[in-house]
């Protein structure tokens, strides 16, 4: 069974610096994907960014960054230049097969 | 861009009634998915759906809950009968390709069983 852990429940930044949000996964299998999902206080689930692990080359979409290492089973998101519209919780999510395996989240507020 | 979108945005209803959710995939999308978030808890996965038929279930996919794509555009999540613990946010999913594509969701309807 795959397992997603998110060890930090909560964090804070100031507007305008970066943050990184850490994840640790666990599977026996060699294909899958990660992603990490934005959740603002609406609720609705946005796609930020999306890594295959067959890839070596770390993601990048405009402001956000992975750090992916697939050795060490970590996949740790950076948001740079953070803005106040960041504010939300950011769940890490793991797929192999079929269902998404999500983590418990991290509670992200960016501070004006 | 296409999105999913699901209906209604919040349901509220009492304990013992049935409810359907319904959702309304990316068109060409193929493989279809249900999951609830309880308040304050984190994402899980209900069942996943092809070719009109379950692929997987959860443990929390019980009897209670059913699944169906009664035409070409809609899927909805039917629970017979309401309990409280089922008050949560249920979120509809899909994805064009099988296993590792990209799942995108709609934006969720809270469900409050009183």
């Amino acid at each position: 069974a795959q397992t997603v852990t998110q060890s930090q429940p909560e964090m804070s930044v100031q507007e305008a610096e970066t943050v990184t949000l850490s994840c640790t996964y666990d599977t026996s299998e060699n294909n899958y994907y990660l992603f990490w999902y934005k959740q603002p206080p609406s609720r609705q689930m946005i796609l930020v960014i999306r890594q295959e692990a067959y890839k070596q080359q770390n993601a990048t979409e405009n402001r956000f960054s992975v750090n992916f290492q697939k050795a060490a089973k970590s996949f740790s998101l950076k948001i740079s230049d953070s803005q106040l519209g960041d504010t939300a919780m950011y769940f890490c999510a793991f797929v192999g097969n079929e269902k998404l395996t999500f983590g418990t989240g991290t509670r992200l507020t960016i501070i004006p | 861009e296409p999105e999913v979108t699901q209906t209604p945005s919040h349901q509220v209803t009492q304990m013992g009634q049935e409810v359907i959710l319904r959702c309304v995939p990316i068109s060409n999308h193929l493989y279809f998915y249900w999951y609830r978030q309880i308040l304050g808890q984190k994402v899980e996965f209900l069942v996943s759906f092809y070719n009109n038929e379950i692929s997987e279930k959860s443990e929390i996919f019980d009897d209670q809950f059913s699944v169906e794509r009664p035409d070409g555009s809609n899927f909805t999540l039917k629970i017979r009968s309401t309990k409280l613990e089922d008050s949560a946010m249920y979120f509809c999913a899909s994805r064009l390709a099988p296993s590792t594509d990209t799942q995108y969701f709609g934006p969720g309807t809270r469900l409050t069983v009183l």
